[in-house]
């Protein structure tokens, strides 16, 4: 299967509402990355953990490599966070590939 | 910040062409990388490069060549190009052991 899976493949929130973003990995990474693709097709970095978890603002995202999973949670919803977030994540026998899930589109409803 | 800049930002080319899409970092990173962007399928990666002179196969490299003359300059070359490699590209670059990515603005590619 896809060695990295993301949960859901879309969302849609109210302003104001939080909710969190699931990233799974068939098999042992390095660390993972968090971005952000706006309107503008821009690819924005978020986060990246090699484990544990950070906060910036209203995001804040968790790396358990244990149990092969990261999350991002997103709280008080705006309407410029609508875009889709990628994860992504360095193979652990290759250092330098560094590979995307799908993505989840979130939309942010007024 | 880090800077990497991709050109074209828009192409346009026939079937049987030969194209060419540059990208350029000025931050001395080790580490560049080529992906496609298409609905339904993300990010896949077709080379990458981790120094001046190397290029490396990705997931889908196929119909792709890479060239690294530089420590700056990362190249994606389509010798034969066809409809099907219509699609976005993205560029990126990061260095060797600061986990973090930067992106180009990416290059929209149309192969008619």
């Amino acid at each position: 299967g896809m060695p990295v899976e993301q949960n859901p493949p879309a969302l849609s929130l109210y302003e104001g509402a939080e909710s969190g973003l699931r990233c799974n990995f068939s098999t042992t990474m390095k660390g993972v990355q968090w971005f952000q693709q706006n309107h503008r097709g821009r690819l924005i970095t978020l986060f990246y953990l090699a484990q544990g978890t950070k906060e910036n603002g209203r995001l804040k995202s968790t790396f358990n490599s244990k149990e092969r999973y990261s999350t991002l949670h997103i709280k008080d919803a705006q309407l410029e966070d609508s875009g889709t977030y990628f994860c992504a994540v360095k193979v652990d026998t290759n250092a330098y590939k560094v590979i995307f899930g799908k993505g989840t589109h979130l939309h942010v409803l007024p | 910040e880090a800077a990497v800049t991709q050109s074209p930002r828009n192409k346009v080319a026939v079937t049987g062409g030969k194209v060419t899409l540059s990208c350029n970092q000025t931050n001395n990173h080790n580490n560049m990388y080529w992906y496609r962007q298409d609905t339904g399928h993300g990010l896949r990666l077709i080379h990458y490069s981790y120094g001046a002179g190397s290029t490396e196969k990705g997931d889908i490299p196929d119909g792709y060549k890479a060239s690294r003359p530089s420590q700056e300059n990362f190249s994606l070359i389509l010798e034969l190009a066809t409809p099907s490699q219509t699609s976005v590209y993205f560029c990126a670059s990061g260095d060797r052991g600061k986990e973090t990515l930067y992106f180009g603005s990416g290059t929209r590619l149309t192969v008619l």
